[in-house]
């Protein structure tokens, strides 16, 4: 089975503070992806990246980046964490690109800023 | 526990009954659907698959029906059990997009 897993659970930050995500995945896959999820908005792509040291913005970019120097692990950073930024963040990865193989999910990172 | 959507359509049924999830996909264009599950605390789990080739594909215990001249997409679950309680949600997508487009989600309640 497929392994991707996010390094902490639950994360509380303060206004102004820098945030690292990580996530790591053990399937040698080559594309991943960090998502939000929140009620009533449901998914949105925040960055994805289809190879080491490669991202590409997904819909919501804006105050987050990314980081990929490895192929199994893809950090999202929060340079400046606001309060608007409390969200369930997730990570998945992939084989192949999207729309022809499915994307598997972390468990997630529930993020509050204060 | 933790909840993925704060008004979602929610489907009850019997523990052995089926279930019967519905789904409309909003581009003509996709080719490539997925249902994921989500429990409660935890990320969405793959479950099943189907390319815009084929109407109906399946798995153990589940069965995915794909309408393409309505836009329609549908899992089924035979035999529902406690487990299966989650939130459900399905995703389009086609080989010339980066993106997934995942719907909101419908919360399944399975009762003894």
């Amino acid at each position: 089975d497929v392994k991707v897993t996010q390094s902490s659970r639950y994360l509380v930050k303060r206004t102004g503070e820098k945030v690292f995500l990580e996530c790591v995945q053990d399937m040698d896959h080559e594309n991943m992806f960090w998502y939000r999820q929140d009620p009533g908005l449901g998914l949105r792509l925040i960055y994805f990246s289809y190879d080491v040291k490669m991202k590409e913005k997904g819909d919501i970019p804006e105050g987050y980046s990314v980081s990929r120097e490895k192929k199994e692990r893809f950090s999202l950073i929060l340079e400046s964490a606001s309060t608007n930024q409390t969200s369930m963040y997730l990570c998945a990865s992939s084989t192949d690109r999207v729309g022809t193989s499915p994307l598997h999910f972390g468990n997630g990172t529930r993020l509050t800023v204060t | 526990g933790e909840s993925v959507g704060l008004h979602l359509p929610t489907l009850s049924v019997q523990e052995g009954d089926n279930s019967i999830i519905n789904c409309a996909y909003s581009n003509s264009a996709s080719d490539y659907f997925i249902w994921y599950k989500q429990e409660s605390g935890k990320g969405p789990q793959f479950i099943i698959d189907i390319r815009s080739n084929m109407d109906k594909r399946q798995g153990q215990r589940v069965t995915v029906l794909l309408n393409k001249t309505v836009k329609h997409l549908s899992l089924q679950i035979a035999a529902t059990q406690p487990g299966d309680s989650a939130v459900y949600f399905c995703a389009e997508s086609n080989y010339n997009t980066d993106k997934l487009i995942f719907g909101t989600g419908t919360r399944l309640q399975v009762f003894p």
